[in-house]
């Protein structure tokens, strides 16, 4: 099966400065990379996907890469906020596969 | 629609308890995940339904877990016998494609 690895593990970044969160996986049939946050309590919340047709998307402060050469796709968080403190997962999925194989997390803390 | 509900919210059980959760989904998404998530851990697929249908288990189902999801609406998740490895969120999340939303998980402590 997918096998997707993340990192850093954790992050620390000053107000204001960028985050980049790095992940790689191992099917190349793999063609869906969400990026979820996940706040202390809380469920997973979809913040940005790409298709494997696309090789960047940017929503506001959030951009993510994807280089499916190279099997890897990225998380770019610009002029972070202290509400950006939270646990980041990127997951991927093939198109005919049932289930998101997630990587094992980036712990994001913003300081004020 | 407010999203994925998920009761309860916490439970606490003893060793060789059974459990059920409960989840209702976006009503219009016809997909239903079960995730289980350890602490500094992703999600780890558990099973996933397509309208009534149970499509999907993974290994790591076993004998005492069963899922169902009848009339296509809410599902359940039942852990018989519980063992303090079991001890996890569970996550549920539906989707009517891609991208799924997740509901707020119920956190299981077997003691």
């Amino acid at each position: 099966g997918e096998n997707v690895e993340q990192h850093p593990s954790t992050l620390s970044v000053q107000e204001g400065d960028s985050a980049v969160i790095k992940c790689t996986y191992s099917d190349s049939a793999s063609n869906y990379f969400p990026w979820y946050k996940q706040e202390l309590g809380k469920g997973p919340q979809l913040i940005i996907d790409i298709r494997s047709n696309v090789g960047e998307k940017k929503d506001q402060r959030i951009a993510v890469t994807l280089n499916k050469t190279a099997k890897h796709f990225s998380l770019h968080i610009t002029e972070t906020q202290p509400e950006d403190s939270a646990v980041y997962f990127c997951a991927a999925i093939t198109n005919t596969g049932n289930q998101f194989y997630f990587g094992t997390g980036t712990s994001l803390t913003v300081i004020p | 629609d407010t999203g994925v509900s998920q009761d309860p919210r916490h439970k606490i059980t003893k060793r060789g308890q059974n459990v059920t959760f409960r989840c209702d989904p976006i009503s219009e998404h016809n997909r239903l995940y079960w995730y289980r998530q350890t602490l500094g851990q992703g999600p780890e697929f558990l099973t996933y339904f397509q309208n009534e249908a149970q499509l999907e288990k993974s290994r790591l189902l076993s004998d005492r877990f069963s899922a169902e999801r009848p009339k296509g609406s809410f599902s359940t998740l039942e852990i018989q016998r519980t063992e303090q490895g079991d001890s996890a969120m569970y996550l549920c999340a539906s989707s009517p494609n891609y991208g799924y939303t997740f509901g707020s998980g119920t956190r299981l402590t077997v003691v």
